[in-house]
């Protein structure tokens, strides 16, 4: 069974840019939940969809948003990137709420 | 939304037993307990999950005392490749809340 795939493995971008990272659960899975982690901060949480519906949202501005599709997938989008967004972003499933996280590797941004 | 405090850090020796405790003073009644270990650029692994009582697996024991305010992870005879961030994180079985992980707790296993 494949794991939890994201895509790109590493992204450099510029201040101002936007970006859109991509996350495909374990098949069967219907959760994705994203996360940002820097040394700084430790593994923060942004937000959870299930079936294709937002359930909770961290504590992070606006500029940070999410979606997931029909097929679980799920594509997390930062628009007017800031020096401060440079982390990994981690992307998990589950198959419901009171089940284990499976996470993927990580997306490493990197804000010039 | 119970917040977690672990240590930020501890140190033993190969073939220890090692002992990660985990305060979640206000863990509400349907709130489980769970365990990731994280090596350095990955994601984190679950380790072992628990409610109450003592769980253990392959790899790991949870010992959850009766208030339920704190759980510890025992790692037996640990070795090298046990070096990693170890984090413990309480959710709740019957919704969405927000998933907050704590500090984590990095280990380092010497020689």
């Amino acid at each position: 069974k494949a794991g939890v795939t994201q895509t790109p493995r590493y992204l450099i971008k510029t201040r101002g840019q936007q970006v859109t990272l991509s996350c495909s659960p374990i098949s069967g899975h219907r959760s994705v939940s994203w996360y940002q982690q820097t040394p700084g901060q430790g593994l923060q949480f942004l937000f959870e969809y299930f079936s294709e519906t937002q359930r909770n949202k961290g504590n992070f501005p606006g500029r940070f948003s999410g979606r997931q599709f029909s097929n679980s997938r799920s594509e997390m989008n930062v628009s007017t990137l800031e020096l401060g967004d440079s982390a990994l972003y981690l992307c998990a499933s589950r198959r419901s709420s009171n089940e284990k996280l499976f996470f993927g590797s990580g997306t490493q941004l990197s804000v010039l | 939304l119970a917040k977690t405090t672990q240590p930020i850090s501890m140190d033993s020796y190969e073939g220890q037993e090692v002992n990660i405790t985990c305060s979640h003073n206000n863990i509400a009644t349907n709130d489980y307990i769970t365990w990731y270990q994280q090596f350095p650029s990955q994601g984190p692994r679950f380790i072992i999950q628990g409610y109450k009582t003592k769980v253990t697996n392959e790899v790991a024991s949870l010992f959850i005392p009766a208030d339920r305010k704190s759980s510890t992870l025992s790692l037996p005879r640990v070795s090298l490749s046990d070096t990693a961030v170890y984090y413990c994180l309480v959710g709740d079985d019957t919704g969405f809340q927000k998933l907050v992980f704590g500090t984590g707790t990095r280990l380092l296993v010497s020689p």
